[in-house]
């Protein structure tokens, strides 16, 4: 059984950093694309990040550039999301999400139960 | 970036009757190399995380109800549920994969009439 598991959410000041772990079991993790996916309190998907096999490749939103850095641990089975400089729109529950693929261009087959993450003073 | 613009934003349907839920994108989400548009629907309930109904506009997930199904081509895509369970009641998100950013529509919320 394909799991998911998030961690490392919390209650952070504006500027602030944190970093989100998802530790993954139930398939061969080093085979797939992970990302994170996140949702602002009672608003839509929006997509964070992505990394490859490898963790060569990464990809991310124009809004979180340069202050989120995701990154993984196939010997652990384990994705990161480093996250500097954090705002109050970045308030939400991140979804750590299994790509379909090796590729980063597939949908989502499995999602985290998620972590909330709240940025405010 | 490719916009998606889901349609209605809510909808209130009868038990056993058909839902339809448009998806469209500002820019066309079909690979002519593998003949595959890269577009997914995804339903979510309260408190939930997103799970996937449907992948490549139509291929249904393993273990979603046949009641589900997925059409279009291009930039304009459904979900239709054929007759309406209680179970069904959720928001329900498609999501492009054609390229990065990956984008979702803003959420259809379907109800009980």
């Amino acid at each position: 059984e394909v799991q998911l598991l998030e961690s490392g959410g919390g209650l952070v000041q504006p500027g602030g950093s944190l970093r989100l772990s998802c530790a993954a079991s139930g398939f061969t993790f080093s085979n797939y694309a992970m990302s994170w996916v996140r949702q602002a309190p009672g608003k839509g998907l929006e997509w964070v990040s992505t990394i490859s096999v490898s963790g060569d490749d990464t990809y991310y939103a124009d809004s979180v550039k340069g202050r989120f850095t995701i990154s993984r641990d196939n010997s652990k089975n384990s994705l990161y999301l480093q996250m500097n400089s954090l705002r109050a729109e970045d308030t939400a529950v991140f979804y750590c999400a299994k790509g379909g693929g090796n590729y980063v261009l597939y949908s989502f087959d499995y999602w985290g139960q998620g972590t909330l993450l709240t940025v405010s003073s | 970036d490719i916009v998606m613009t889901q349609s209605p934003d809510s909808l209130a349907v009868s038990l056993g009757e058909r839902a339809t839920i448009n998806c469209k994108s500002s820019q066309s989400v079909f690979f002519s190399t593998n003949n595959e548009n890269y577009l997914a629907w995804y339903q979510q309930k309260p408190g939930q995380p997103p799970k996937l109904l449907i992948y490549w506009a139509s291929i249904r997930e393993s273990g979603v109800p046949d009641r589900f199904s997925g059409s279009g081509s291009g930039t304009d895509f459904t979900l239709t549920i054929s007759s309406l369970q209680a179970a069904d009641v959720a928001v329900y998100y498609c999501q492009q994969y054609y390229n990065t950013p990956l984008t979702f529509g803003g959420g259809t919320k379907v109800e009980i009439k």
